[in-house]
């Protein structure tokens, strides 16, 4: 069974805190994985992708990947009020037979305090 | 101009009625995917064509079908809808080179009476 899982929330966090979303995935040989903003009534909005081990950053986002232990995380840099939203984690795992679908994890509901 | 563009964005039906959502791209990609969202029980694949003469069940395609009429189209079709298939439902596309992320549609919600 192809799975990925993301605690439900709600995180809250303050303004200007820190915000680490987390997400675990079944497929040892995944190859790439993805970050998706969902607003509450609108459509995912990919916000990073990442497909190597280690840290990338953009602006205030950093995706961190683990394939070891199976492990991708999000990190979001001086919260925003704005940065309220449902945080999805994507991860591509052969599927049916085709190469490359996406999994989606049910997402974290992030809320940010003024 | 979107590049992924769901009509209708809303619909309210009836129970037995036959409903089509249709999407259209302009992004160029082979790839196009059919999924619904429900509360708490996040995205699911209905159904995905990674070109016209290739189309392939997801893990919810039971009441549902599709057709892919051109590259840049793909319409999902509730031959007789029923309430549970009220949900919100959403197009994405993606390139040929597999291991791509999807870029979404604005979504269409459903609302079968």
């Amino acid at each position: 069974q192809k799975e990925v899982e993301q605690n439900s929330g709600p995180l809250s966090v303050p303004e200007g805190a820190i915000a680490s979303l987390n997400c675990t995935y079944s497929d040892r040989v995944s190859q790439s994985f993805f970050w998706y903003r969902q607003y509450s009534g609108k459509s995912p909005e990919l916000i990073m992708s990442i497909y190597s081990n280690g840290d990338k950053e953009d602006g205030r986002f950093t995706a961190q990947l683990n394939k070891a232990s199976q492990y991708v995380s999000l990190l979001i840099r001086d919260s925003q009020p704005s940065d309220s939203a449902t945080y999805l984690c994507a991860v591509n795992m052969d599927y049916g037979g085709s190469q490359g679908n996406l999994i989606f994890g049910k997402g974290t509901k992030l809320s940010v305090k003024p | 101009d979107a590049d992924v563009t769901q009509t209708p964005r809303n619909r309210i039906t009836k129970t037995g009625k036959r409903i089509m959502l249709e999407c259209s791209q302009t992004k160029g990609h082979d790839r196009m995917y059919w999924y619904r969202q429900d509360p708490g029980l996040g995205l699911r694949l209905i159904y995905y064509s990674f070109d016209v003469k290739d189309i392939n069940k997801g893990e919810i395609s039971d009441g549902y079908s599709v057709s892919r009429q051109a590259q840049a189209k793909f319409s999902l079709s509730l031959e007789s809808a029923i309430p549970n298939q009220t949900a919100l439902y959403f197009c994405a596309t993606s390139p040929r080179a597999g291991y791509q992320p999807q870029h979404f549609g604005d979504g269409t919600r459903l609302s079968i009476l």
